[in-house]
């Protein structure tokens, strides 16, 4: 069984621009969240999708967006990019809402700003 | 009141040692806690996880511990070993459809021959 697919697994973007990430859940996951992992902030929760609906949101700026399609794949996007927004976001996906499941996590895509 | 609060930041342990990493949360409707292990270049994994209707629950060398009335919840690491040696969160939540899971900030354990 396939795992979480993240695309691309690095990438380097300067400022003021703005990037796409994917992610491609296990089959049969509904539920697809985001986060931002940085040295000495652990995961920070971006948000989370379920049935191409927004269950939940983090406290990040409206720059942080994101998507759930029909076959459960999702896409978050940053605008505008900042130095801060370098670090590893992680995708994960869960049968179930992620709050009381196991999440299944993605390898990860690092962004790196300049 | 959504915060979980961990530490150590680093650990290092001698091989056969014991590991243990603490973790305390605020929020009193939490009833979900789970760990999580990542090693470099690698996406975290579910370790072990427990719920508030016991105290500790053990699996291998892994224990977590679980205090209610204190609001804190560890990871034990009986006889430590080289290949433990990575990032454990502790991560908490409410199950239902609003809540989402709230990850501690982090303990990179190093373990040492």
């Amino acid at each position: 069984k396939a795992g979480v697919t993240q695309t691309p697994r690095y990438l380097i973007k300067t400022r003021g621009q703005q990037v796409t990430l994917s992610c491609s859940p296990i089959s049969g996951h509904r539920s697809v969240s985001w986060y931002q992992q940085t040295p000495g902030q652990g995961l920070q929760f971006l948000f989370e999708y379920f049935s191409e609906t927004q269950r939940n949101k983090g406290n990040f700026p409206g720059r942080f967006s994101g998507r759930q399609f029909s076959n459960s794949r999702s896409e978050m996007n940053v605008s505008t990019l900042e130095l801060g927004d370098s670090a590893l976001y992680l995708c994960a996906s869960s049968l179930q809402l992620a709050s009381g499941g196991e999440l299944f996590f993605g390898e990860g895509s690092r962004l790196t700003v300049l | 009141q959504q915060q979980v609060k961990q530490s150590p930041q680093s650990l290092i342990v001698q091989k056969g040692g014991i590991s243990i990493i603490n973790c305390a949360y605020e929020n009193t409707a939490f009833d979900y806690f789970p760990w999580y292990q990542q090693f470099p270049g690698k996406g975290p994994a579910l370790l072990i996880a427990i719920r508030p209707d016991v105290s500790e629950k053990k699996e291998g060398r892994f224990t977590i511990s679980f205090n209610k009335s204190a609001k804190q919840f560890s990871l034990h690491i009986m006889d430590s070993q080289p290949g433990d040696s990575a990032t454990y969160f502790c991560a908490a939540s409410k199950e239902g459809n609003t809540d989402k899971l709230i990850f501690g900030t982090g303990t990179r354990l190093q373990v040492f021959p």
